[in-house]
């Protein structure tokens, strides 16, 4: 059974830009959920999805946002990038929607993304 | 406001010793907490949990140990082995809600 799938690996953006980040979930995991990873701050949760619906939302500003399609995968996208968006975002995926912190999470490598 | 804390950023441990990572929360209402482990350039993996309602749970070589009153949670691994190097992270929720990570411990295990 295949992991949980993000791309790209890296990215390289400079200020002001956009970006948006993928996510296949492990096949049959309706829940994606993204996490910001910078050192000193470990994983800050940014939102969750459960069949195409928003079910949970970070403390993150509305430039951080996200969706997910039919098919569970998912899709982050960062609007006018800061330097401080520079940071490890990693994608985890669990298999039902209830009782978010009891359902293990599978993670993603996760996608480096580089401000400039 | 960091609900979840790994005081220590780094630990080594002697092949064969006991590993003991440490993690304070301050939100009492967190009722379930979680340990996960991340080698570099992997994504972390679940390594163990434990509920509020239990004070110890055990899975082989590791052991997480709960202290409501202190608000502490700990990480025992024995014996360490040289594959246990890697950067944990305790995480806590509370119900349903979203987890919440700590700022991970990085364990060194010297041969």
């Amino acid at each position: 059974k295949a992991g949980v799938t993000q791309t790209p690996r890296y990215l390289i953006k400079t200020r002001g830009q956009q970006v948006t980040l993928s996510c296949s979930p492990i096949s049959g995991h309706r829940s994606v959920s993204w996490y910001q990873q910078t050192p000193g701050q470990g994983l800050q949760f940014l939102f969750e999805y459960f069949s195409e619906t928003q079910r949970n939302k970070g403390n993150f500003p509305g430039r951080f946002s996200g969706r997910q399609f039919s098919n569970s995968r998912s899709e982050m996208n960062v609007s006018t990038l800061e330097l401080g968006d520079s940071a490890l975002y990693l994608c985890a995926s669990s298999l039902m929607a209830s009782g978010l912190a009891k359902n293990i999470q599978y993670f993603g490598a996760g996608t480096r993304l580089s401000v400039l | 406001d960091q609900q979840v804390k790994q005081n220590s950023p780094s630990l080594s441990v002697q092949e064969g010793r006991i590993s003991i990572l440490n993690c304070d929360y301050t939100n009492s209402m967190f009722d379930y907490f979680l340990w996960y482990k991340k080698y570099p350039a992997e994504g972390p993996t679940f390594l163990i949990s434990i509920s509020s309602i239990k004070d110890k749970n055990e899975d082989g070589r590791f052991t997480v140990f709960l202290n409501k009153s202190a608000k502490h949670l700990s990480l025992h691994i024995v014996p360490s082995q040289p594959g246990d190097s890697a950067v944990y992270f305790c995480a806590a929720a509370v119900g349903n809600e979203k987890l919440t990570f700590g700022t991970g411990t990085r364990l060194t295990i010297i041969p």
